[in-house]
This record gives structure tokens, sequence and C-alpha cells, in this order.
């Protein structure tokens, strides 16, 4: 069974150009969480997602962030006009969201995103 | 609100020595999950294990051993017999239980360095 998927692995980018991050789950996992890491610190949630809803967006900067999880296709994180602070590595985590159940969460190889 | 600190920011010993990880939450939920996860030089999460609120044994795995108190508000990780596999940043995190939603608050994490 693959994994998590995430690509790209590294995305280096300019200031004010837009980052897109893509989040493949593992086979049968129809939840999708996002996590940010900055440099010499701990995972920050950002947002939860199920098929063609966003549940909790209570970790997104409130501007230039947005993500959304189509009913077919990939988790897409899309950062716009990038800043130097956004250089950090994106996680996505993936769970099966059988009901009335918590469940582990198993993370892709994150994207180590760049701005120069 | 949720809290998970992860006191040691760093630690070495030497190969073959055993050593404790420690890690004290906060929540106000009576039913919680608490989690470790590894993130090895290579960068990816790997996840260790999932305990809920309601299982206070200690869990033994090969090497790996925890060691969760509630009276304390602690989930430790301890490595019998440590080797240089096991340099890696260690992160504690937890998770309420509010069924559909399980995202992780995490610690800072704590940086293992095992020095042959």
């Amino acid at each position: 069974n693959a994994g998590v998927m995430q690509n790209p692995r590294h995305l280096v980018r300019r200031r004010g150009q837009e980052a897109r991050l893509r989040c493949s789950p593992m086979k049968g996992h129809s939840h999708v969480y996002w996590y940010r890491q900055l440099p010499e610190e701990g995972l920050k949630f950002m947002v939860y997602l199920q098929k063609e809803n966003i549940i909790d967006e209570s970790g997104m900067p409130k501007e230039r962030f947005s993500a959304e999880f189509p009913k077919e296709g990939p988790s897409i994180l899309r950062i716009q006009q990038v800043v130097r602070g956004d250089s950090a590595a994106y996680f996505c985590a993936s769970s099966p969201g059988l009901a009335g159940s918590q469940e582990t969460q198993y993370f892709g190889p994150g994207t180590r995103l760049l701005v120069l | 609100a949720q809290k998970v600190t992860q006191a040691q920011t760093e630690i070495s010993v030497v190969e073959k020595e055993d050593v404790t990880l420690d890690c004290v939450y906060e929540t106000r939920d009576t039913t919680y999950y608490l989690f470790w996860y590894k993130q090895p030089p290579s960068g990816e999460l790997v996840f260790l294990i999932r305990r809920n609120s309601f299982d206070e044994q200690n869990e033994i795995s090969g090497r790996y051993s925890w060691n969760f108190q509630k009276s304390t508000s602690s989930f430790n990780f301890t490595i019998t017999a440590s080797q240089v596999v096991d340099s890696a940043v260690y992160f504690c995190a937890l998770s309420d239980v509010n069924f559909g939603n399980e995202k992780l608050t995490f610690g800072t994490g704590t940086r293992l360095t095992i020095i042959p």
C-alpha cells in the first residue's frame, strides 16, 4: 500500500509568487490534515478537510492561504504571494475517517518550501 | 486549550545507554489520545504509538517503552540500549476526542543524538 504522497518534495519560490502543494492520502482515507513546521519548531495544525469540504481551518492564516480537497484528485494547499516567513516544511496527514472512531494520522514526507 | 510540553530540547547519549524522553500535556477533556512520532534526519514523520486516556497500561515494543501517568499528565518514552539509528527528533502529540476532527497538538520536539 502506498503511503501518503506529497509533491513536490522541495519547492523554491520568489517573493510574490504562488506555491501549490499537493497531497494524495493513503488509499481508503477520506480525511486530510495539513500542518506547518517552521524551522526548529514543532508542527502546527493548519486545516482539516474531507472530500469537497473544509471542516476546520482554525489554524490557517487569514490571508493568502487556501486549501481544497476535490472529489477527484489530490488535496491542494495554495499560498498566494509568498513571503519569506512562509518558508517551512508543510506536512499532509490522512486518516480513514471512520464514523465514530478516533484514528491515527499517517503523515506524508512533507514539502519543503523555500521563499527567496 | 490543549498544550504539549517537551522540556528537553536536545539529548545526547552514548550508544547502548538507555534514554527517556519526557512529555507533559494539558487538556480539559477527560477523553483524549496521545501519540509519539519520530522525525529522522531524512525529514519524514514516522508514527510510533497511540494511547487513549482510558488505557494507562505501560506499553513495550522491542527497545521502546512508554509510561503513561494520568496523575502527572505525562506520557514518557524510553529507548533501551540506544542505537545510532535512533538519532532523530521525537514529537509527542495530543488529540481530543472530537469525532471527525482529529487534529493534533504537537510539542516542540526533543532532538536525540546517539553517539557511537
